[in-house]
Formats: C-alpha cells, structure tokens, sequence
C-alpha cells in the first residue's frame, strides 16, 4: 500500500500564475481533504472532498479550488498566485465518518517568486 | 485566538528523559490526533483519541474530556524523537491543528 502519494514534491512558480497539485489517496479512502501550512506554523483546513464534491471548506479565497475524480484522486488548484501563498500543501485521506483515522502525504512546497 | 492551544513550543531535552506535550482545546470535539511532522514535511499519525489514553511504544497519549485537554509523553526519549508534534482537534469534518511543539533529544 503506497499510501498518500502527492505530487509534485517541490514547485516554484512566479505570482500571478495557476499551480495544481495532486493527491491519491491511500487505498480504500474515499474523502480527500487539503490543508496549507505556511513555515513555522500549524496546517490550515482548505477543503474536504468527497464523492467528488466539495464537502466543507475553510476560510480560503476563491482562488483555491478542487476537484475530486471518480478513483477518489484529487486535485487542488490555485489561481492568481501570490507571494503569501508559499507554504507546503498537504493532502489527507480518510474513510467517510467522523472519527476515522487520517493520513497524510508527504506534502508539496510550492514558493511562489 | 487559536481553537488548539500546544505548549511548551520549543522544548529540549537530555536523552532518557520523560517528556509531556500539552493540548488545549476550546469547544466539544468528536476526536483528537496526536501527529509527528519531521523536517521535509510529512506527517505521521501517533494517535487518535476519543475518551482515556492509549500506548504505542514508548508514547503515550491521555485525553480529558470535561477539561479540554490532552497530553502526549514520549517516556526514555531518544534523539531519533526529535520533531514537531502537532495537536489537531476533529470539528466535524475537519481537522483544526496546534501550531506544534518542537521538540529536540539531545544525546
């Protein structure tokens, strides 16, 4: 079992840009949820898909968007980069309900120039 | 203000000794996670709690319901224990995190 995988690892791209991100899921999850942690601080909640609909979301513009595939595979996409969205994105995954364990990728570091 | 307060923030420590992290919480929550995040990023589940305490190894993990709060110890600490170990709270369906404690296991 590969577990979370995310890609890509690292990503440098200039302001103004658009970025996606990409996450499976660990074999057998079905919810797919995105957290962006800037340095020295906790991960934030940017969004929960699952059955390929946005579930919940946190207190992000509406330049962060998503999308969840039938094989539960996600993506996150940012618009209009700007320097304050350098930080490493982590995708998590878990079974529907509200206790089930999460698990995390190893993250993307996206630094925005 | 946080919801997920963890302190200490930083903490050293001589091998083989006992370690507590702390965790509060403001508001009801359904479970708790105990992470480890190591530099590089990626993030290790320790613990999921509900209610009482659970053992892994040489963690430890209790949780106090009625007082909003948890702890984690790491009992005859090694340097491979240095990380930064996360609190995060489930709201629903979302996972709202501590800003984490750094810890560093000196030989």
């Amino acid at each position: 079992d590969a577990g979370v995988t995310q890609s890509p690892t690292h990503l440098i791209k200039t302001r103004g840009q658009q970025v996606t991100l990409r996450c499976s899921p660990k074999s057998g999850h079905d919810t797919v949820s995105w957290y962006q942690q800037a340095l020295g601080q906790g991960p934030q909640f940017i969004f929960q898909y699952y059955e390929e609909e946005e579930r919940q979301r946190g207190n992000f513009p509406d330049r962060f968007s998503g999308h969840q595939f039938p094989n539960y595979s996600s993506e996150l996409n940012v618009n209009a980069l700007l320097l304050g969205d350098s930080a490493l994105y982590l995708c998590a995954s878990s079974l529907a309900g509200l206790n089930t364990e999460a698990f995390f990728g190893q993250g993307t570091r996206l630094t925005v120039v | 203000k946080n919801e997920v307060e963890q302190s200490p923030q930083n903490l050293t420590a001589q091998e083989g000794e006992f370690i507590t992290i702390n965790c509060s919480y403001s508001v009801g929550i359904s479970a708790l996670h105990w992470l480890q995040q190591h530099p590089g990023g990626g993030i290790v589940s320790l613990f999921m709690l509900s209610s009482g305490k659970k053992k892994h190894g040489r963690l430890i993990a209790t949780i106090n319901i009625q007082e909003k709060h948890s702890s984690l110890h790491i009992t005859a600490s090694h340097p491979r224990d240095s990380a930064v170990y996360i609190c995060a709270v489930r709201y629903g369906n979302k996972l709202v995190f501590g800003a984490g404690t750094i810890l560093r296991v000196k030989s």
